[in-house]
């Protein structure tokens, strides 16, 4: 079965400092894919950063990169240098891309930022 | 970027009915999902499709049904409605194939509220 795993209900972040948001995962299928979604209070999903699992190395998208460690079954997010617009809900997620092709989400992280 | 339309965007209806929500895409994605989410939680995976006449539960399925008739249209069947349905319904898609980075496009999502 797969499984997403965020402990981090809510996170303080002062301005211009960097945050890392934890997720760890569980499948049995040998191939997938991890991602990390921002929802802002309006509502919308936005695609932040994606990581494929046999990629050798960690994603990066601007100020956000992936941290991968494909033995601990972990992919934490971290954003550099905060800026107050990232204050939103951030969500882990994974697909199966052999077998299920099931996407499924993690309960989410609440980032605040602070001037 | 995909087109996905979520009718209605707002929906208040007694329990006992039956509802159908409709989410159409323009892109030609063969990947389509419905996801319920209730403000600032997680987001529960209800069916996903991987293509016409092809259906598949998730994690939250045993109450509604869905069908994929059409590429383009992946309608969800509540088909009796209880307040413990109130709740907000996303559609999302997702391209296939190898190269594509997995990001899942949503719709708006249809807001119901069963009283």
């Amino acid at each position: 079965a797969q499984k997403i795993t965020q402990t981090q209900p809510g996170m303080f972040v002062q301005e211009k400092e960097a945050v890392t948001l934890d997720c760890t995962y569980d499948t049995s299928d040998p191939s997938y894919g991890l991602f990390w979604y921002k929802q802002p209070s309006s509502g919308e999903m936005i695609f932040l950063i994606y990581q494929g699992s046999y990629d050798q190395q960690n994603a990066t998208e601007g100020r956000y990169s992936l941290n991968f460690q494909k033995a601990r079954k972990s992919a934490n997010l971290v954003i550099s240098a905060s800026q107050l617009g990232d204050s939103a809900m951030y969500f882990c997620a994974m697909e199966a891309t052999s077998g299920t092709y099931k996407y499924i989400f993690g309960t989410g992280t609440r980032l605040k930022v602070l001037a | 970027e995909a087109d996905i339309y979520q009718t209605p965007r707002y929906l208040v209806i007694g329990t006992g009915k039956k509802i159908t929500l409709e989410c159409s895409q323009t892109m030609g994605h063969d990947k389509m999902y419905w996801y319920q989410q209730d403000p600032g939680m997680e987001l529960h995976l209800i069916h996903y499709s991987y293509g016409v006449n092809s259906t598949e539960k998730g994690d939250l399925s045993s109450e509604s049904t869905v069908s994929r008739i059409r590429t383009e249209h992946f309608p969800l069947t509540l088909e009796s409605a209880r307040p413990s349905h109130t709740s907000q319904y996303l559609c999302a898609t997702k391209e296939s194939g190898t190269v594509n980075t997995g990001e899942l496009f949503f719709g708006e999502g249809s807001r119901l509220t069963v009283l």
